[in-house]
């Protein structure tokens, strides 16, 4: 069985500042990681995921996540804030075990606010 | 614009009564998945199916069951309706099983039980 843990349901930011946005994991087996970030009224959208190979991922928008195994951990970040990032982040887990199913496993969310 | 597609965006209806949501996957992509949102629950997977066959079961009621279709568009009805069945429904389609494959999620229907 997997489990998300997200640190802090609500994070804000100044626009141009630092985002980090915390993101926990359990998995008996190699996980497989994503973050989605979601808009008001929408469905939603793939900012990056790691599966294997290199720890650290860069995705849309400027956002990338390093994965940790030691710490099981894989932290959104993204150096300078913009006001459109203002939306529900949602790290999810997949622990592929073979057989073709993978529904994912989804933290908490966290709502990330942009002080102008 | 995902490519998924779900009807309808929003339905209304009382306790007691069966609903029926639809999901038209990516063309070309043979794995549809659907999950529900709530504010007490989350984002929780529901089931997958893959091409037409039944893949995995996640936190799915007994009163709820899925299908997917030749045509593989996908139906998730909604039995013996409460009010905690309130929630967003979201579908998602990948273009094969396999967790490397992203998984694209549609809009999503609201579903308000009274």
């Amino acid at each position: 069985a997997q489990s998300v843990t997200q640190l802090g349901s609500h994070v804000s930011v100044s626009e141009g500042a630092l985002v980090l946005l915390r993101c926990n994991y359990s998995s008996s087996v190699p996980p497989y990681l994503f973050w989605y970030v979601q808009y008001p009224n929408q469905g939603l959208q793939l900012l990056l995921k790691y599966t294997t190979g290199a720890t650290l991922v860069k995705g849309i928008n400027g956002f990338e996540a390093e994965f940790k195994k030691s710490e099981t951990s894989f932290h959104l970040t993204k150096p300078s804030a913009h006001m459109s990032d203002a939306a529900e982040y949602f790290c999810a887990v997949s622990a592929y075990s073979g057989g073709g199913a993978d529904g994912l496993t989804f933290g908490k969310g966290t709502h990330l606010i942009i002080q102008p | 614009d995902s490519g998924v597609t779900q009807t309808p965006k929003h339905l209304i209806t009382a306790t007691g009564q069966r609903v029926t949501l639809r999901c038209s996957p990516r063309s070309g992509d043979l794995s549809v998945y659907w999950y529900q949102q709530s504010l007490d629950q989350g984002l929780q997977f529901l089931i997958q199916y893959y091409n037409g066959e039944e893949r995995a079961k996640g936190n799915i009621l007994e009163r709820f069951s899925a299908q997917q279709f030749p045509d593989l568009h996908s139906e998730l009805n909604l039995s013996s309706l409460e009010l905690g069945d309130s929630a967003l429904y979201f579908c998602a389609s990948s273009v094969a099983a396999g967790s490397i494959k992203t998984q694209y999620f549609g809009p999503g229907t609201r579903l308000l039980v009274l």
